[in-house]
């Protein structure tokens, strides 16, 4: 099955610097990357997604690269404020009779003000 | 959290009980999913169902049990065969299984 890689699994970055998060998958038939932001104690909500026909996609200060050869896709989020502070899942969508998400394991970024 | 909701937000559950936590959504979704959220690991997922009087197992099933008898409900039962049942429940839903999954606020459930 999929097996997705998150790293890293901390950072802290000043407030104002850029934040990179990088994630690797296995299967090369997955095709849907989205990231998701979860805040202490609340549910995850997705903050930026890509498609494999595609190799980046910005909004506003988050951008999600994807390079399929390699199989990783990275999430970058410039000008980090202190609310950015949360946890950052990556998932991909891989083979499976219903589309199974797996799920990295979660990078937990500071943004030091 | 858009239109999932999850109650209670946090339950306590004494050693051979079973405890249900609830899970609604006025998305009009077909798909619905449960996932346990354990420190450091990634959400695994427990129960899914793609259409209403439909459910199928997930990756970490045993001591868990699901109904789908409305389309906006997706009850988790925790019953006493989970041996260790503390964790953070996390309920998702999307139009359908092959699209975006939107995730519910969490139930936190502790063993006393």
């Amino acid at each position: 099955g999929e097996n997705v890689e998150q790293h890293p699994s901390t950072l802290s970055v000043q407030e104002g610097d850029s934040a990179v998060i990088k994630c690797t998958y296995s299967d090369s038939a997955s095709n849907y990357f989205p990231w998701y932001k979860q805040e202490l104690g609340k549910g995850p909500q997705l903050i930026i997604d890509i498609r494999s026909n595609v190799g980046e996609k910005k909004d506003q200060r988050i951008a999600v690269t994807l390079n399929k050869t390699a199989k990783h896709f990275s999430l970058h989020i410039t000008e980090t404020q202190p609310e950015d502070s949360a946890v950052y899942f990556c998932a991909a969508w891989g083979r499976g009779g219903y589309q199974k998400v797996t799920f990295g394991t979660g990078t937990k970024l500071q943004v030091i003000p | 959290d858009g239109g999932i909701t999850q109650s209670p937000k946090y339950l306590f559950r004494k050693e051979g009980q079973n405890v249900t936590l609830s899970c609604e959504q006025n998305l009009n979704h077909d798909a619905m999913y449960w996932y346990r959220q354990d420190p450091g690991q990634g959400l695994r997922l427990i129960y899914y169902s793609q259409i209403v009087n439909d459910f199928q197992k997930g990756d970490i099933a045993e001591g868990y049990s699901v109904s789908r008898e409305k389309k906006e409900s997706f009850p988790l039962t925790v019953t006493s065969a989970q041996k260790n049942p503390t964790a953070f429940y996390l309920c998702a839903s999307s139009l359908q299984t092959t699209d975006t999954q939107y995730f519910g606020p969490g139930t936190r459930l502790t063993v006393l």
